[in-house]
């Protein structure tokens, strides 16, 4: 089985606060995503990654950045955490260069920034 | 680009009746079609995927979804509700031959009754 692991379920932050999320999947996959998760509006692409070191913003990429120096760690950085961005954070995983493929999702990290 | 509409956020059903979730796309190219199912406090799994095989897909826990191209529709059903199916549900579409634009519905939170 896949196995998609995020690295905190639940996380709390101060304003201005420099915040990591990681993300590690065990299956060699060259796909991995960032989401965040919002009541109302469903999962939004933050960052998309195809490879190692490289990246793709999605819809939101705003206020973060994305880190990818090995192929099963893909991190989402806020480099200066707003309340606004208290959300549900969601990695995903997936085979790469098919967008068949099913994506891989983990837990999610709650983050609430105060 | 592509998108999709879930038609009622909330859904409530009482124990063994039929459980029948919308979703609506638009797309310009034709579409891959996915349906995920999130439980409480858990990461997104696969329940069905269209990938233009067949029309009607199967998926697990007795789930299925039929692709109606001219209703440009995908709604998932299944016969007998199960306490066990209360979760939200996500409608997610993405293009084919492009590997990095699924788009996510807002999700449908269902709720069974006993």
């Amino acid at each position: 089985d896949v196995k998609v692991t995020q690295s905190s379920r639940y996380l709390v932050k101060r304003t201005g606060e420099k915040v990591f999320l990681e993300c590690v999947q065990d299956m060699d996959h060259e796909n991995m995503f960032w989401y965040r998760q919002d009541p109302g509006l469903g999962l939004r692409l933050i960052y998309f990654s195809y490879d190692v070191k490289m990246k793709e913003k999605g819809d939101i990429p705003e206020g973060y950045s994305v880190s990818r120096e090995k192929k099963e760690r893909f991190s989402l950085i806020l480099e200066s955490a707003s309340t606004n961005q208290t959300s549900m954070y969601l990695c995903a995983s997936r085979v790469g260069g098919r967008a068949v493929e099913t994506q891989y999702f983990g837990p999610g990290t709650r983050l609430l920034v105060l | 680009a592509q998108s999709v509409t879930q038609l009622g956020s909330h859904v409530s059903v009482s124990e063994g009746a039929l459980v029948l979730l919308r979703c609506n796309y638009s797309s310009s190219v034709p579409p891959y079609l996915f349906w995920y199912v999130q439980y409480p406090n858990q990461g997104l799994q696969l329940l069905l995927k269209y990938t233009s095989a067949a029309t009607l897909v199967k998926g697990i826990n007795g789930f299925e979804a039929e692709f109606k191209k001219s209703e440009t529709s995908f709604h998932l059903t299944k016969p007998s509700a199960h306490m066990s199916d209360a979760a939200e549900y996500f409608c997610a579409v993405s293009r084919q031959y492009n590997n990095n634009d699924m788009r996510f519905g807002a999700g449908t939170r269902l709720t069974v009754k006993p």
